[in-house]
């Protein structure tokens, strides 16, 4: 079984400061993680993924992950907020034997304060 | 490239009454999924197709729901006696065959039944 937690159901920031986004995952078998970004009353739209290439995964929009799998991590962070940035963020994991199947965290909404 | 579409993008229906929803993937794709995500939640799988071969459901999807694929092209989603807990956007995404996994998602179906 897999399952993701997204730790901080709301997060704030002002513009111009680090962006943090936590996830934590758990999985038996080498798990796929995904950032996707929702914005209201849209779909979800896919900002990075980790397949086991590089643990350092870079995004769109500036964003990038960092997989660590002795914390079972996979936090997504950006530098320097922008006010577009301000939307609900999901953690997902899939895995080989679960069909390809996307298991994804609550969310977090960011909140960008000018 | 056209991404992923769905029809209607809202609808509002009385109890009782049955909803059928449509998803158009991208072209090339061959895995569709559907997803059910409610007010501040993520996303929960419902049900996902290789082809026109429906692979799993999950068990949130009564026997008052039904997928197709007849084709392996489009997919229909019909609710049959919708009940007021089936209010909640309807998500469809596709993918190519297991090995990239990465999901696109269509901009939903936002299903409220009064």
């Amino acid at each position: 079984a897999q399952s993701v937690t997204q730790l901080g159901s709301h997060v704030s920031v002002s513009e111009g400061a680090l962006v943090l986004l936590r996830c934590n995952y758990s999985s038996s078998v080498p798990p796929y993680l995904f950032w996707y970004v929702q914005y209201p009353n849209q779909g979800l739209q896919l900002l990075l993924k980790y397949t086991s290439a590089a643990t350092l995964v870079k995004g769109i929009n500036g964003f990038e992950a960092e997989f660590k799998k002795s914390e079972t991590s996979f936090h997504l962070t950006k530098p320097s907020a922008h006010m577009s940035d301000a939307a609900e963020y999901f953690c997902a994991v899939s895995g080989e034997t679960s069909g390809s199947r996307l298991t994804f965290g609550e969310g977090t909404q960011l909140t960008v304060n000018p | 490239d056209t991404g992923v579409s769905q029809d209607p993008r809202h609808k509002i229906t009385k109890r009782g009454q049955n909803v059928t929803f449509r998803c158009d993937p991208i072209s090339e794709h061959n895995r569709l999924y559907w997803y059910r995500q409610t007010l501040g939640q993520g996303p929960e799988f419902l049900t996902y197709f290789q082809n026109e071969a429906q692979l799993e459901k999950s068990r949130l999807l009564s026997d008052r729901f039904s997928a197709e694929r007849p084709k392996g092209s489009f997919s229909t989603l019909e609710i049959q006696r919708t009940e007021q807990g089936d209010s909640a956007m309807y998500l469809c995404a596709s993918s190519l065959k297991a090995g990239v996994r990465e999901q696109y998602f269509g901009p939903g179906t936002r299903l409220t039944v009064t």
